[in-house]
C-alpha cells in the first residue's frame, strides 16, 4: 500500500516553455501532497504543501508564479514550471500523506532539463 | 520553524565496519525521526523510522536512537557492505505537522570501500 507514482520520470523541454509533472496516490487518500526540488549532491528542499482544495502554501523564496500547483483531487497534485529556464533544471520529487500519519511517500522524481 | 543539521557530509569506511551518521533538529515538539536512503535518480526510500516514545530501534544490521533531550538522533549502519554505498538523510516534521511534511537534513555521502 501507499503507492505514490510521479509523472514524467524525465522531461526535456526549452526555455520559456512550461512543463507540467503529476503526482497521484494510488491507493490512498492522500489530504497534503508535498513537492521538493533536489540540486545534484544537495538535499531535498521543500517548496510548497500542496492541499486538496484550497491553495498551495509555499516556502520563503518559492516563486508561487512561477511553480504553479495544483491539487484538484485528493489522489493528484500537479506542479508546472512556467517560462522554464536553464536553471530550473533539477530534480523534483512529490510526496504524500495524511492528516492521520506523519510518514512520507515519495513519487519517483522528475528529472527537469531546460534547453 | 524545524531546523535539521546532520553530520557528516561524507564517510567513508571499510566493509565491515560500522558507519554512524548524527542529526539534530530543533523543534522540541517533534515526534517522528525518518532515514532515507537514497541512490542516484531516485526517490528517497525510507529505512528506518523512530517516534519519540522509544530511544532506539533496530533493523537487523541498521538501527535508530533518539535522545530527546539533547534533540538529536542517530542512525547506526554495523556490518557495512559496498550496497549501502548511497546517500543518506535524516528529517524530522514541523511542530505543525501536517500529515508527512519534513524538513530534512543536509545528507551524507556514504561510501563503504570493498
Amino acid at each position: 500500500g501507499a503507492v505514490v507514482s510521479q509523472h514524467p520520470s524525465r522531461v526535456i523541454c526549452k526555455s520559456g516553455t512550461s512543463v507540467k509533472i503529476e503526482c497521484r496516490s494510488l491507493d490512498f487518500q492522500a489530504t497534503t501532497m508535498f513537492w521538493y526540488r533536489q540540486f545534484p549532491k544537495k538535499s531535498l528542499m521543500l517548496m510548497a504543501t500542496s492541499n486538496e482544495g484550497s491553495k498551495a502554501t509555499y516556502e520563503q523564496g518559492v516563486e508561487k508564479d512561477k511553480f504553479l500547483i495544483n491539487h484538484a483531487s485528493l489522489t493528484l497534485s500537479t506542479l508546472t514550471v512556467t517560462s522554464a529556464h536553464p536553471e530550473d533544471s533539477s530534480f523534483y520529487i512529490c510526496s504524500a500523506g495524511t492528516a492521520a500519519n506523519t510518514e512520507a511517500f515519495f513519487g519517483q522524481g522528475t528529472r527537469l532539463t531546460v534547453v | 520553524g524545524e531546523n535539521v543539521e546532520q553530520h557528516p557530509s561524507t564517510l567513508s569506511v571499510q566493509e565491515g565496519d560500522s558507519a554512524v551518521i548524527k542529526c539534530t533538529y530543533s523543534d522540541s515538539a517533534s515526534n517522528y525521526f525518518p532515514w532515507y536512503k537514497q541512490e542516484l535518480g531516485k526517490r528517497p526510500q525510507l529505512i528506518i523510522d523512530i517516534r519519540s516514545n522509544v530511544g532506539e530501534k533496530k533493523d537487523q544490521r541498521i538501527a535508530v536512537t533518539l535522545n530527546k533531550t539533547a534533540k538529536h538522533f542517530s542512525l547506526h549502519i554495523t556490518e557495512t557492505q559496498p550496497e549501502d554505498s548511497a546517500v543518506y538523510f535524516c528529517a524530522a516534521p514541523p511542530f505543525y505537522n501536517q500529515g508527512g511534511k519534513l524538513i530534512f537534513g543536509q545528507g551524507t555521502e556514504l561510501s563503504v570501500k570493498p
